[in-house]
């Protein structure tokens, strides 16, 4: 088990410019989520998909934001154009089933610098 | 939407210790998931508790559900220096089993 995989790991780019975030989840899991992690918000929850569908993309911040998940195995994170307050770690996680009770198991996160 | 507090945001304990962190909600939950994230890592799963009053214990970890099911705590005895991390509630559920993250707790444990 590899474990929910993402990258880049670390991304620094200029303001304006667009960010793409990649996400693989556990194999088999058919629900994934993308969280925002800062110090002054803590983890929020921005969009989730239940067999590549999205679900409630609530948490989505603004229009720059967007979210896809083309198919079982892969989902993107995009932001455009990019800001400085977008500055934060953004975590995938993915978990077995559309189930109460299932554990999230998250990605190592990507640390996005927006200068 | 759900909000889910969590006190205190930061604790600092010398080792040997117990420590213990709450979460409380404004709404009653469907279930409580509680994750831990070391300094530079990410959130990783401990426990879930579903049932009223349920208590489930890991080793030194103590996890409680309350009866109202609006609230819960975890509690570490005797802490160890790889206790080190922010502790996380996460509350929800349901049926697409989406849940709201506390603001987490930072423990720091002094050898």
């Amino acid at each position: 088990d590899a474990g929910v995989i993402q990258s880049p790991r670390h991304e620094v780019t200029e303001m304006g410019q667009e960010v793409t975030l990649r996400c693989k989840p556990i194999s088999g899991h058919n629900s994934l989520f993308w969280y925002r992690q800062t110090m002054m918000r803590g983890l929020e929850l921005l969009i989730y998909f239940n067999n590549n569908v999205p679900i409630d993309d609530s948490g989505m911040p603004e229009d720059r934001f967007s979210a896809k998940m083309p198919n079982a195995s892969f989902s993107t994170l995009k932001i455009q154009p990019s800001e400085p307050r977008d500055s934060a770690v953004y975590f995938c996680a993915s978990s077995p089933d559309r189930g109460q009770n299932s554990p999230l198991h998250f990605g190592n996160g990507t640390r996005l610098t927006v200068t | 939407g759900q909000q889910v507090m969590q006190i205190p945001q930061y604790q600092h304990v010398q080792e040997g210790e117990d420590f213990t962190t709450y979460c409380n909600s404004s709404t009653t939950l469907s279930n409580i998931q509680w994750y831990k994230q070391r300094p530079g890592g990410h959130p990783v799963f401990l426990i879930q508790l579903v049932k009223s009053g349920e208590v489930k214990k890991q080793k030194r970890l103590t996890f409680q559900f309350g009866e109202a099911k609006k609230n819960s705590s975890l509690h570490i005895t005797a802490t160890q220096t790889t206790d080190v991390g922010t502790y996380f509630c996460a509350g929800g559920g349901g049926n697409f089993n989406k849940f709201y993250f506390g603001s987490g707790t930072k423990l720091n444990v002094k050898p």
